[in-house]
C-alpha cells in the first residue's frame, strides 16, 4: 500500500461547482499535513496546511480525519483559475520529518 | 525579495555526460532538498541536507551526487550512472527539518533535464 494515495482524476467540473478531493495516508504516526497546488510544468506551491480542527481559507476548506487516516480539500465556487493538480503532503515523526507527496489530483474547471 | 533560484530552466545532456543543476536560496533556510518528478508521478526525494557540510540520501539517490558547502547553495550533479535522467528536477528549502510541519516547503521553479 502506498504511503499517501490520491485519486489522480481528472475531476472535470463547471465553473461555480463545489468539488472535494480526499487523500489517504497509511502511517498512523503522521503529524503534519498540507495541500500544495501545482500548475502545469511549474513548481508546487503551498496552498494550505491542514489542522486537526479543520481550517478554511476563502473558498478552500481543509479537514483532517485521523480515525480514518485521510485529509480532504473542498473548493467552493470553482474558478477557471483553480484548474491545476493538487498534491497531498504528509509528514511523519519517528526521527525523520521528510514529507511524502501524493501523486496529485488533477482538477479541470470548464466554462 | 527572498526566494529560491534554480538554473538553468532547461538542460540537455548527452549520453555519458555529467551535468550539475544549481539551487540557491536567500531565505536563510537551514534545510534544502532535491526532488525528481516524472510525468504523472509524485515527487521523489533524491537528497536532502539539514545543515552545511551534511546531507542524506533520499529514496532515489543512485546516480546523483550533492554538496552543501554553503548554507545558501545545494547543487545537484546528475552523473552518467543515472540511466534515466530525463525528468523535472525541483529544489526546495525549509526553515529547519523539525519545523517543516509548521511551515512547509518553498520550491524553486525547477529544471527540466533531457537526455539527447
Amino acid at each position: 500500500r502506498k504511503e499517501v494515495e490520491q485519486d489522480p482524476g481528472p475531476f472535470n467540473v463547471p465553473e461555480g461547482a463545489t468539488v472535494a478531493f480526499n487523500c489517504t495516508y497509511s502511517n498512523s504516526a503522521s503529524q503534519s499535513f498540507f495541500w500544495y497546488r501545482q500548475d502545469c510544468r511549474k513548481e508546487p506551491k503551498l496552498l494550505m496546511s491542514v489542522y486537526s480542527s479543520g481550517n478554511e481559507d476563502g473558498r478552500f476548506t481543509a479537514q483532517l480525519n485521523r480515525a480514518s487516516q485521510y485529509i480532504s480539500l473542498l473548493i467552493r465556487d470553482s474558478k477557471l483559475s483553480d484548474s491545476a493538480t493538487y498534491l497531498c503532503v504528509v509528514t511523519s515523526s519517528g526521527g525523520s520529518y521528510i514529507p511524502t507527496f501524493g501523486r496529485g489530483t488533477s482538477l479541470i474547471v470548464h466554462p | 525579495d527572498g526566494g529560491i533560484t534554480q538554473s538553468p530552466k532547461y538542460l540537455f545532456r548527452k549520453e555519458g555526460q555529467n551535468v550539475t543543476l544549481s539551487c540557491e536560496q536567500n531565505l536563510n533556510h537551514d534545510a534544502m532538498y532535491w526532488y525528481r518528478q516524472d510525468p504523472g508521478q509524485g515527487l521523489r526525494l533524491i537528497y536532502y541536507s539539514q545543515i552545511v557540510n551534511d546531507f542524506q540520501k533520499g529514496d532515489i539517490a543512485e546516480g546523483y551526487s550533492v554538496s552543501r558547502e554553503k548554507k545558501e547553495s545545494f547543487p545537484l550533479t546528475v552523473t552518467s550512472a543515472q540511466k534515466n535522467p530525463t525528468a523535472f528536477y525541483l529544489c526546495a528549502s525549509s526553515i529547519e527539518l523539525s519545523l517543516l510541519g509548521n511551515y512547509g516547503y518553498t520550491f524553486g521553479s525547477g529544471t527540466r533535464l533531457t537526455v539527447v
